[in-house]
């Protein structure tokens, strides 16, 4: 069980375009899902926190217009890099808990991340 | 702050080696600790979990023992393989007005046949 679907694995795409990225939970409800960016050989950096039906929090330094974060319902969200450029390429990972884990502070299970690279 | 602290890899082992990947954090409260791993071009995947002091989590041969008295999480396995070249984080997940998980920098484990 608690599986994440992210998709697309892998996107290449030209400076200046919107790149969407989708992260699923696919047999639980996720109340809650985070977005991070992986730089290589690099730990993560966490990017925002969604809650579903409201709108994300995002860290400090990540700037909101760029990196447009939607979660309209408890099995998916969005994100959707806006503009693209060759600095926004990087490994982008989506995790997810449910509401029952929010309150239980139990582990978050992660999609498979996607690798973006802007030309 | 919250923070997690791991030792720099790369770590480079022979097959059948003893590894421990030391990690120690700084926390408010009361958190709990994971490992993850993360393979090659994939995501992070859960490798095992403390809640409490003195909890050991184990999984598929790996073990961690959650000590509050040195703020410790190592990670230990008996015996690595070839499969087990990856990247190991540990992490900590603690409520800051919502639960939030703080990794460490990762330790790349590199397993010699």
């Amino acid at each position: 069980g608690a599986v994440v679907s992210q998709h697309p694995s892998r996107v290449i795409c030209k400076s200046g375009t919107s790149v969407k990225i989708e992260c699923r939970s696919l047999d639980f409800q996720a109340t809650t899902m985070f977005w991070y960016r992986q730089f290589p050989k690099k730990s993560l950096m966490l990017m925002a926190t969604s809650n579903e039906g409201s709108k994300a929090t995002y860290e400090q330094g990540v700037e909101k217009d760029k990196f447009l974060i939607n979660h309209a319902s408890l099995t998916l969200s969005t994100l959707t890099v806006t503009s693209a450029h060759p600095e926004d390429s990087s490994f982008y990972i989506c995790s997810a808990r449910s509401d029952r884990d929010a309150y239980s502070n139990q582990p978050q299970h992660f999609g498979d991340g996607t690798r973006l690279s802007i030309l | 702050g919250d923070s997690v602290t791991q030792m720099e890899g790369p770590v480079t082992l022979s097959e059948e080696a003893f590894l421990t990947i030391n990690c120690t954090y700084t926390a408010t409260g009361y958190p709990s600790l994971f490992w993850y791993v993360q393979y090659p071009g994939e995501g992070l995947q859960l490798l095992l979990k403390a809640t409490k002091a003195d909890d050991k989590g184990s999984n598929k041969g790996f073990e961690a023992t959650y000590r509050k008295e040195t703020t410790s999480f190592h990670l230990e396995k008996g015996s690595v393989q070839v499969s087990d070249s990856a990247v190991y984080f540990c992490a900590l997940s603690v409520n800051t007005g919502g639960f939030k998980t703080i990794f460490g920098a990762g330790t790349r484990l590199f397993v010699k046949a």
